[in-house]
């Protein structure tokens, strides 16, 4: 299948400060999404990029899709301790889903 | 917000039993699934269903079966759980819609094998 990675595993911030996490693919996307997961929860979707450079914002979230359209970036101005969870980046690859590996945020109050 | 229940939501049981997760959704979508978790960790596909008699498995080996006789209802089975079956499995399901889907998960079942 069509794997993406995601980068950082990991990101411990202060609360207050902004946190980036990127999603990459070697192959060119048709769309992707971004899920929330909160400790002890489930995945929530969050959006979903289909257009070449596109972005979207929601809040303090803006969600980007690369111009080749084989990345994309989730970035959290201005960090909150409700944000704390793992970012999970995915794609709609044939009739199935394949999820990145996710970045665990935690946020320091 | 979604309509997908997962049933039971924590589960520990003796090696060797033979255990059914439920999962029933009541937004009739037709395509459902099955994920194997690790705490935070990666989602992994174990199963899944384009609608009613339709069952595939998924990237990650399972010893664990489904069946989809009814829209709403995709239960997955083990017959002998084993230790190594420790771990959260989540439902999810999902409409065709034509380019916009996407999935809905429920709340998940943890399961530990003794």
């Amino acid at each position: 299948g069509q794997q993406v990675m995601q980068i950082p595993q990991y990101q411990h911030v202060q609360e207050g400060e902004d946190f980036t996490t990127y999603c990459n693919s070697s192959t060119t996307l048709s769309n992707i999404q971004w899920y929330k997961q909160r400790p002890g929860g489930h995945p929530v979707f969050l959006i979903q990029l289909v257009k070449s450079g596109e972005v979207k914002k929601q809040k303090r979230l803006t969600f980007q899709f690369g111009e080749a359209k084989k990345n994309s970036s989730l970035h959290i101005t201005a960090t909150q301790t409700t944000d704390v969870g793992t970012y999970f980046c995915a794609h709609n690859y044939g009739q199935n889903f394949v999820f990145g590996p996710g970045t665990r945020l935690s946020v320091l109050p | 917000e979604a309509d997908i229940y997962q049933t039971p939501r924590y589960l520990v049981i003796g090696t060797g039993k033979k255990i059914t997760l439920e999962c029933s959704q009541t937004m009739g979508h037709d395509k459902m699934y099955w994920y194997q978790q690790d705490p935070g960790m990666e989602l992994h596909l174990i199963h899944y269903s384009y609608g009613v008699n339709s069952t595939e498995k998924g990237d990650l080996s399972s010893e664990s079966t489904v069946s989809r006789i009814r829209t709403e209802h995709f239960p997955l089975t083990l017959e002998s759980a084993r230790p190594s079956h420790t771990s959260q499995y989540l439902c999810a399901s999902s409409p065709i819609s034509g380019g916009s889907e996407k999935l809905f998960f429920g709340s998940g079942t943890q399961l530990s094998v003794l």
